[in-house]
């Protein structure tokens, strides 16, 4: 069962660019979390959202959590060729501190 | 403080053979995960564990893999006998417990050949 979409699947851009990716379902979740993951290393967590509606910014990083729970965006401003990785959002699907994760958003920033 | 460690970090094996991986989570993290990630795709829970005692092992294939906690500290994964799809990089996480942060180990990559 497909639970979640990330898009785009893969992006490419030039340093100093700013970007959107998507983490979308049809299911609504109690909080949800992003990950960035570098070649050769296990995802490390960039945050968790939990209100509907919510925002976080983490430097040029910003989140936002949809309304109804179901969705969310992450936007990066003036993107930096230390921003290149794999961007992963995983949703909380129920007790225990379990999550689902999506295939990711594969950035790469060109300098 | 000593994050996940996980070896061996690469393992080539022939189809049929079997392997073992092993993690020492975070000191003090009662829970711990194993994830099965496919070239292309996102992480896959296989099983979690809190403390010595199994909390989902509901995605783990039982005819082939097993996994263990001992003392509730370190854990080992087997896979007997390995097929081709299980080529794929294996990673530990662990966490304090409850909602706290998933840290996750370097992974092992797996080719079966």
């Amino acid at each position: 069962t497909q639970l979640l979409e990330q898009s785009p699947q893969f992006l490419s851009i030039q340093e100093g660019e700013n970007l959107t990716v998507y983490c979308n379902s049809s299911s609504v979740f109690s909080s949800l979390q992003w990950y960035r993951q570098e070649p050769g290393e296990g995802p490390v967590l960039l945050v968790t959202v939990v209100t509907g509606g919510e925002v976080k910014k983490l430097k040029r990083l910003t989140f936002q959590f949809g309304d109804a729970r179901k969705d969310s965006s992450l936007h990066i401003t003036a993107a930096q060729p230390g921003d290149t990785g794999l961007y992963l959002c995983a949703p909380d699907v129920g007790n225990f501190n379990k999550f689902y994760f999506g295939s990711g958003t594969k950035l790469n920033v060109k300098p | 403080e000593a994050g996940v460690a996980q070896s061996p970090r690469y393992k080539i094996i022939e189809k049929r053979q079997s392997v073992a991986f092993w993690c020492n989570p975070i000191s003090g993290h009662a829970t711990l995960y194993w994830y099965q990630q496919i070239l292309g795709q996102g992480p896959k829970l296989l099983i979690q564990f809190q403390n010595n005692g199994v909390v989902d092992d509901s995605q783990l294939p039982k005819d082939r893999f097993s996994a263990e906690r001992l003392k509730g500290v370190d854990s080992t994964l087997k896979i007997q006998p390995a097929k081709l799809e299980d080529s794929a990089v294996y990673l530990c996480a662990s966490s304090a417990g409850g909602q706290e942060t998933q840290y996750f180990g370097p992974g092992t990559r797996l080719l079966v050949l």
